[in-house]
């Protein structure tokens, strides 16, 4: 199975600060990486596909890159709604797997 | 509406079996998979396996082999999953999640099911 590794694990942030988190396969997933928002008692919500395609209606503050075993999540002016907890999930090969989470709070 | 609606929470004990249902609506049923993932307290999200909407197929997560079974009704256009044997760590939320055939990326998610294990 494909570990997905993510850090850090929590972090806290203010409101319009740039926040970079990063998610580590175990082998390489060439661009297979998907990142994934989760609100309070909500399900998680696509926001990037292929490491870096943005899905229709997440705001362009959301970046995604990384290719191989290394990606990155970048959101660039913190919002409000931001504040949540974000998962990396391979799609590369079965079981798909997802990373631990990172839990951006307020600072 | 696009939505998947799931039923509702379950108590069951130890051994027993539950069954969750994820009702589609707002696109053709039959051109996704619907894939199983669930989210026990304080762990990371954990994929269960998918089946075809359209011919039935499935796969599951070695894991769970031979205590999950993914059925699916495309006249109400409905998937289940049926987790059997429990245990206190089957424990968590249940989601259904709709994927494309041609990549493993969920783009719809439902509301999620409690499922709780407890003698």
């Amino acid at each position: 199975d494909i570990q997905m590794t993510q850090s850090p694990s929590s972090l806290s942030a203010s409101m319009g600060d740039r926040v970079t988190i990063t998610c580590r396969a175990s082998q390489s997933i060439d661009n297979y990486l998907n990142w994934y928002q989760q609100k309070a008692g909500k399900a998680p919500n696509l926001l990037i596909s292929g490491a870096s395609t943005l899905q229709t209606g997440v705001p362009s503050r959301f970046s995604g890159s990384g290719s191989g075993t290394d990606f990155t999540l970048t959101i660039i002016s913190l919002q409000p709604e931001d504040f949540a907890v974000y998962y990396c999930q391979q799609s590369y090969s079965l079981p798909l797997t997802f990373g631990g989470g990172t839990k951006v709070e307020i600072k | 509406q696009v939505q998947l609606v799931q039923s509702g929470g379950e108590v069951k004990k130890p051994g027993a079996a539950v069954k969750v249902s994820c009702k589609a609506s707002g696109y053709f049923f039959t051109t996704y998979a619907i894939h199983w993932v669930r989210q026990a307290a304080g762990q990371r999200l954990e994929w269960l396996g998918w089946i075809n909407g359209g011919n039935g197929n499935t796969k599951y997560s070695q894991k769970f082999q031979g205590r999950v079974t993914f059925t699916r009704d495309t006249s109400a256009s409905t998937a289940y999953m049926d987790l059997s044997i429990l245990r206190s760590e089957d424990t968590a939320i249940y989601f259904c999640a709709r994927g494309r055939y041609s990549n493993w990326t969920f783009d719809l998610w439902g509301q999620g099911s409690l499922v709780t294990v407890s003698s």
